[in-house]
């Protein structure tokens, strides 16, 4: 089946530390999207990338990295540089033929991310 | 920068029950979609409206862009229509991107 996964599902991070959450698709999209989500709010916008080897910062990308080597995936760095880590973060995709933004986006099952 | 607002807050139904939600944005977009998130954290993609009607089965959505409103209509509710509803609008604000609500809590009880 055709769709977006995310790994861990939970991930513990100590003070200091990176991790990296993963975010892999098979629906051939071109776009893909990080979002974070805080307790009863919207989501907001980290980074987004149009195509291989290019990415742009969202809103809040102060304190994470992201890449883009292989179109089915974009990994998030949440490095130390950002202090508020604990949230829930979603990934998306969309095909990027009517441009990012302007088309349906479909979400992988998120990553909650707690800081011990 | 543009808001996006959604009412109410929180509902709470019967089953079978209908309801109305309401999504406000303070300026021009280029297209606003309706999302469902359901207990366990997954977001759905339910409309892509930038402007008209559209229907899918128990849901239908009205977008008036010209008086900056959307609503989303649930008929005959189910348990599994639990969950927060979210709309999201296309423009620019400091850049160009998605630009969400708070969303809608709404549990349907048995």
């Amino acid at each position: 089946d055709g769709g977006i996964t995310q790994s861990p599902k939970y991930l513990f991070r100590k003070e200091g530390q990176n991790v990296t959450l993963s975010c892999e698709q098979n629906l051939n999209h071109d776009a893909m999207y990080w979002y974070r989500q805080d307790p009863g709010q919207g989501l907001r916008l980290i980074y987004y990338s149009q195509i291989v080897n290019d990415f742009q910062k969202g809103d809040i990308a102060e304190g994470y990295s992201v890449s883009r080597e292989k179109k089915e995936s974009f990994p998030l760095t949440v490095t130390s540089a950002q202090k508020n880590p604990t949230a829930f973060y979603l990934c998306a995709s969309s095909t990027g033929l009517a441009g990012v933004f302007q088309e349906t986006q479909y979400f992988g099952p998120g990553t909650r991310l707690l800081v011990l | 920068g543009i808001q996006v607002e959604q009412s109410p807050p929180d509902l709470i139904l019967q089953e079978g029950a209908n309801s109305t939600l309401r999504c406000n944005f303070s300026d021009s977009v280029n297209n606003l979609q309706w999302f469902h998130q359901n207990p366990w954290g997954q977001l759905i993609n339910l409309f892509y409206i930038p402007s008209g009607t559209k229907q899918n089965g128990r849901l239908s959505a009205t977008t008036v862009a010209t008086e900056r409103y959307s609503l989303l209509y649930i008929s005959s509710s189910q348990t599994t229509d639990s969950g927060v509803y979210f709309c999201a609008v296309a423009a620019w604000d400091s850049n160009y991107q998605l630009i969400w609500g708070a969303g809608t809590k709404l549990i349907i009880k048995p």
